[in-house]
């Protein structure tokens, strides 16, 4: 069954970074886009990036265009999320989620990991 | 980027009928069928229940089913059970520098 596990979440400092991972199981890792999800306290979802199947395609949302950074390593099966100049308002869980087309972004999201909280507060 | 716009909050009794609009513009509900709607129980990450508009992913009741019409997607949870009682998101692609977007959420109440 697929599986989705992220780690790396905690408590940071205003203006520090973190790293976040995702490890996947349970289907054809390489084959698919993953994209990052996060969720405010209290807030509805907001989507974050995604990353083609073989890492030749990467987008973001506006609100973390270059301070963060999605990545994948398919030999390992995991999926990153390298988060920089942190401030309140990214203070959410972040989730993982496969996309549900094969090769392509069909911009649907058939699982999704168990969520990571990232905190940062000084 | 603007989120799609849903009722706060939408209820109803065991065994009756509800509809959850999402209205966005012409650059996401209404340019593409890329419209989902997921699921959310409290403490629990959101669940795809409609993709592509209308399809159901398998393992997802056929009591819930998606539409859309113009710049406005529904969906629509039929036989109300207990177990509905959730958040639910609707979500498009958009034409824009962030290319996909969700909606305001809407919590459904079994009465």
């Amino acid at each position: 069954q697929v599986q989705l596990v992220e780690s790396g979440g905690g408590v940071v400092k205003p203006g520090r970074s973190l790293r976040l991972s995702c490890a996947a199981s349970g289907f054809t890792f390489s084959t698919y886009g993953m994209h990052w999800v996060r969720q405010a306290p209290g807030k509805g979802p907001e989507w974050v990036a995604v990353i083609s199947h073989d890492g030749s395609n990467r987008y973001y949302a506006d609100s973390v265009r270059g301070q963060f950074t999605i990545s994948r390593d398919n030999s390992k099966n995991t999926l990153y999320l390298q988060m920089n100049s942190l401030s309140a308002e990214d203070t959410a869980v972040y989730y993982c989620a496969k996309d549900l087309v094969r090769y392509n972004t069909g911009w649907s999201f058939d699982y999704w990991g168990q969520g990571t909280l990232v905190t940062v507060s000084s | 980027q603007s989120a799609l716009t849903q009722p706060a909050s939408v209820s109803g009794s065991p065994g009756q009928s509800i509809t959850i609009s999402c209205t966005g513009s012409y650059s996401d509900i209404g340019g593409y069928n890329y419209v989902s709607w997921y699921q959310q129980h409290p403490g629990k990450a959101p669940k795809l229940m409609i993709y592509d508009v209308t399809y159901r992913p398998s393992g997802v009741s056929n009591r819930f089913s998606g539409s859309k019409s113009g710049n406005t997607a529904s969906l629509t949870i039929s036989g109300l059970q207990a177990e509905d009682e959730a958040d639910y998101f609707c979500s498009s692609y958009i034409s824009n520098t962030t290319p996909y977007v969700f909606g305001t959420g809407t919590k459904v109440t079994v009465l």
